[in-house]
């Protein structure tokens, strides 16, 4: 299995500023990805992070509200911006890894004021 | 993306018991996962049945997943308070990118 860290694990932010969530994997993966959990809802993908090239996001999500990069094969970062409180969620990346099985890291949960 | 039903929402029961949860999905997958989520922390990897298996055992749990009804089910047997949790169903379309279900909320009490 994928070893997956997330920092900060939590943040309390003021509307209109912006946090960079980052995740860390133990070893190169190919696809990693975001997904948000709004309160008490299930996951939502965000969109696919892809190495070398530009993120692939779902319908609903923009680029511009959630950049991402992903430098390299272990890492990624996802960029909330402009923050509002329905920005409000737990965000969760992911990585598959071995055999179609998907890692999810610990979560970062953000609280929007 | 388009999320799947899970039924029930909630389900409380005692601990010894049994407990069953359903999935339904809307197209056709390569395979689908089970996650278990406490308290609204990380997802913790539970089980994976590919589209060409019909019923999966690990330790005590058992997925069960019927592709002409679409549809999924995961038996939790024996369960035990630490089995308190919300347990979420999630498909692989063949984006690799996961399609969530709904979750149920499972309480054993002690």
């Amino acid at each position: 299995s994928a070893v997956i860290s997330q920092k900060p694990s939590r943040d309390i932010c003021q509307r209109g500023t912006s946090l960079t969530i980052q995740c860390q994997v133990d070893s190169q993966v190919t696809m990693m990805f975001w997904y948000r959990q709004q309160p008490g809802q299930s996951l939502t993908l965000i969109a696919t992070a892809n190495q070398g090239s530009e993120a692939t996001y779902e319908s609903g999500f923009v680029i511009d509200k959630f950049p991402i990069s992903r430098p390299n094969l272990t890492f990624s970062t996802l960029t909330v911006s402009n923050m509002s409180p329905e920005d409000s969620s737990i965000y969760l990346c992911s990585v598959e890894h071995g055999q179609e099985t998907q890692y999810f890291g610990p979560g970062t949960r953000l609280l929007v004021l | 993306s388009q999320q799947g039903e899970e039924d029930p929402q909630a389900l409380s029961i005692q601990e010894g018991e049994n407990a069953t949860m359903n999935c339904s999905y809307k197209t056709s997958i390569n395979n689908l996962q089970w996650y278990r989520q406490n308290s609204g922390r990380g997802l913790v990897h539970l089980i994976l049945i590919r589209s060409n298996e019909r019923e999966k055992h690990s330790g005590r749990l058992r997925v069960t997943l019927d592709t002409s009804k679409k549809s999924s089910s995961l038996l939790i047997t024996a369960s035990r308070a630490a089995d308190t949790a919300s347990y979420f169903c999630a498909m692989d379309t063949g984006r690799r990118a996961l399609t969530f279900g709904s979750g149920t909320r499972l309480q054993v009490q002690p």
